[in-house]
């Protein structure tokens, strides 16, 4: 399978710590996205990285690139109990299909 | 930004009925779709790359005799699941992306979820 793995599978947090994320993929890629989706919901875009970038921000949240070891990191600061969700990694490959395959996903619990 | 709409968002339908689903990229021409389902407590699967105007790309393992899919413009891509069984009942997700280049963007649906009594 092509599906590239994230871990854990499963975070429980009390609100404002940090939650880390990462996601590991199996080919050369152009991009890698975040996507954030709630329970039974349609995907949220949080951000996009390319392949010659090593770290985004947005808001609240911080994404490395690592592709010498083919991984990405998505950082929650401050969480709060509305970022409960499930997040995945989408990663588009290099060798021209464009077509973006998503990790197993992460699925982040909030305590208040 | 660009938005991608899906219609229906929710559809009940009989066992052995056929359901067709819409992808619309409401302002910009996809080059390209893409359709995913994603069962309870999964992740997303890719089934089929769609261009338009030609045959789609299933993904291995995905019928494509079962799951029709036609991108009759470069606006909609349709997905229709034919004779319908309860283990489709999923959560259909299409994807338009804009332009041929490895920088090219890509935009998801809001869903579409299907149930098959």
């Amino acid at each position: 399978s092509q599906q590239g793995e994230e871990d854990p599978q499963a975070l429980s947090i009390q609100e404002g710590e940090n939650a880390t994320m990462n996601c590991s993929y199996k080919t050369s890629i152009n991009n890698l996205q975040w996507y954030r989706q709630n329970s039974g919901r349609g995907l949220v875009h949080l951000i996009l990285i390319r392949s010659n970038e090593r770290e985004k921000h947005s808001g609240r949240l911080r994404v490395t690139l690592d592709t010498s070891k083919k991984s990405s990191s998505l950082l929650i600061t401050a969480s709060r109990a509305a970022d409960t969700a499930s997040y995945f990694c989408a990663t588009d490959s290099a060798s021209g299909t464009y077509k973006y395959i998503f990790g197993t996903g992460t699925r982040l619990k909030v305590l208040a | 930004g660009a938005v991608v709409s899906q219609h229906p968002s929710r559809v009940i339908c009989k066992s052995g009925t056929s359901v067709k689903i819409e992808c619309r990229s409401l302002d910009f021409q996809a080059t390209t779709m893409f359709w995913y389902r994603q069962f309870p407590k999964q992740s997303l699967m890719l089934m089929a790359t769609s261009n338009e105007g030609s045959k789609a790309t299933y993904e291995q393992g995905v019928e494509k005799d079962k799951f029709l899919i036609n991108h009759a413009s470069l606006t909609l891509s349709t997905l229709t699941v034919t004779s319908a069984h309860p283990e489709d009942s999923s959560f259909y997700i299409c994807s338009a992306r804009v332009g041929t280049s490895g920088r090219s963007e890509q935009y998801f649906g809001p869903g579409t979820r299907l149930t098959v009594t």
